[in-house]
């Protein structure tokens, strides 16, 4: 079946650092999707990239779909505590399909 | 406020034990489905109703049985909970069944099978 490869799979970085992580596959996806999950909460979409090669952001997140439609990548700039959480891609082709999750930690 | 409402949010089961874990939505969406999250593993899928009256099995559906009471309500039912189905249990809707435009998560059930 389909799977997305997601790297890193925990990050421990300092406040105000960027942040990159990404998604791979071996199938094309139509949709990709970046989520983030909040301690003790629901995973919350951030960003859809609904074509290949666009780049869309909402704030300090930048995400990418990628040209050969098989990966995907969230880069966070300057990050704050509050970006704390487990960030999850997820990819669409008859389904929708999740990564593991890149858990990031940021000490202040 | 208009989202995805799952009760109850903790529950302790004894290993035998049933339960079912009620989930609700008010955006109108024609698609739901339940998730468990173990650590390390990510979302895993265990059943989805793509439309009000069909419902379809998901990557772990063993040990479960769900229910599309209406377009609103999504129920998921252990019969005979075991330790293996210690978990947190998320519910989701979309208004698309593939998901494309994302979906809208509740807030977890988070159980316990001793």
């Amino acid at each position: 079946g389909q799977q997305l490869n997601q790297s890193p799979q925990s990050m421990f970085i300092q406040e105000g650092e960027d942040v990159s992580m990404n998604c791979t596959s071996s199938s094309i996806f139509n949709t990709w999707l970046w989520y983030k999950q909040d301690p003790g909460e629901g995973p919350v979409l951030l960003i859809a990239l609904y074509k290949a090669g666009e780049l869309t952001s909402n704030g300090r997140l930048t995400a990418q779909f990628g040209i050969t439609r098989k990966d995907s990548f969230l880069n966070i700039s300057a990050s704050i505590p509050s970006d704390v959480g487990i960030y999850f891609c997820a990819g669409t082709s008859q389904k929708l399909v999740f990564g593991q999750g890149t858990r990031l930690t940021i000490n202040p | 406020n208009a989202g995805v409402t799952q009760t109850p949010k903790f529950q302790v089961l004894k290993t035998g034990q049933s339960m079912t874990l009620q989930c609700a939505q008010d955006m109108n969406h024609n698609s739901m489905y339940w998730y468990r999250q173990d650590p390390g593993m990510g979302l895993r899928l265990i059943y989805y109703s793509a439309s009000e009256g069909t419902t379809d099995k998901g990557e772990v559906p063993n040990g479960y049985n769900v229910s599309r009471l209406n377009k609103r309500e999504f129920s998921l039912r252990l019969e005979s909970a075991a330790p293996s189905q210690t978990s947190v249990y998320f519910c989701a809707s979309s208004d698309t069944w593939d998901g494309a435009v994302g979906y809208t998560f509740g807030s977890g059930t988070r159980l316990t099978v001793v």
